[in-house]
């Protein structure tokens, strides 16, 4: 199965935007795939953000403020979080998912814990 | 509203089986995908397996696969996790998901542990 790299952690303070990555490897080409973002908070199972193909095929979950964004960066292969205005409830670790192929064997990232300082 | 409420996990020895159940309410059942996703304690989440609506198609993670076995009953709005030849790696929260047809995880139960341990 594919691995999808997030960074462990990181860190900004509020009001500020965070821009979280999830990197798939090289034979699996970003622009193929709905990018699916999860956040968890301790203790608590996870709760789906949103969902980014385009600019033009995303979805956003239920209830999930609009600073939460999704978005892709081709030339790196990449699919982004941006949290913008950061709140200390934000604090969170987030996993990004995608669903390889015709298969429905999905893949999650290793998760970013984000903090808020 | 929507819930799903697992059951059935605990303390298995290595080599042993568990059977977890999933009781849905809320919605129609019949209509969606469900899956099984993991997460050993301090760790990320891993999927583990899938079911379509009418259970015809099933997939797992290929650290699995030969040993655990997904079902449903639509009757019953339940999902099932059969889990045989238990490792200390499988110990984990099972968490038991809904998934929509954009593929969305949109719903999560809240997990049972399952711990393989001699």
């Amino acid at each position: 199965q594919p691995v999808l790299t997030q960074p462990p952690s990181s860190s900004a303070s509020p009001g500020e935007s965070a821009r979280l990555t999830c990197t798939l490897p090289s034979d699996i080409n970003v622009g193929s795939y709905n990018i699916y973002w999860y956040q968890q908070k301790p203790g608590s199972p996870p709760r789906y953000l949103l969902y980014y193909y385009s600019d033009s095929d995303k979805g956003q979950g239920s209830g999930v403020p609009s600073r939460f964004s999704g978005s892709k960066d081709a030339s790196a292969n990449t699919g982004i979080l941006l949290i913008s205005g950061l709140q200390s409830e934000d604090e969170a670790d987030y996993y990004c998912m995608i669903w390889p192929s015709n298969a429905r064997r999905g893949v999650f990232g290793g998760g970013t814990k984000l903090t808020v300082l | 509203q929507v819930q799903l409420v697992e059951s059935g996990g605990g303390l298995v020895k290595p080599g042993g089986s568990l059977r977890l159940s999933c009781a849905a309410s809320g919605f129609t059942f019949s209509d969606y995908y469900m899956s099984w996703i993991r997460q050993a304690p301090g760790k990320g989440l891993e999927w583990v397996s899938y079911i379509s609506s009418s259970g015809s198609t099933i997939y797992y993670a290929d650290s699995v696969k030969g040993r655990f076995t997904i079902s449903r009953d639509n009757a019953k709005n339940s999902l099932y996790l059969q889990m045989n030849s238990l490792r200390a790696e499988d110990t984990a929260v099972y968490y038991c998901a809904r998934v929509d047809t954009a593929m969305v995880i949109d719903y999560w139960g809240q997990g049972t542990l399952v711990t393989v341990s001699s």
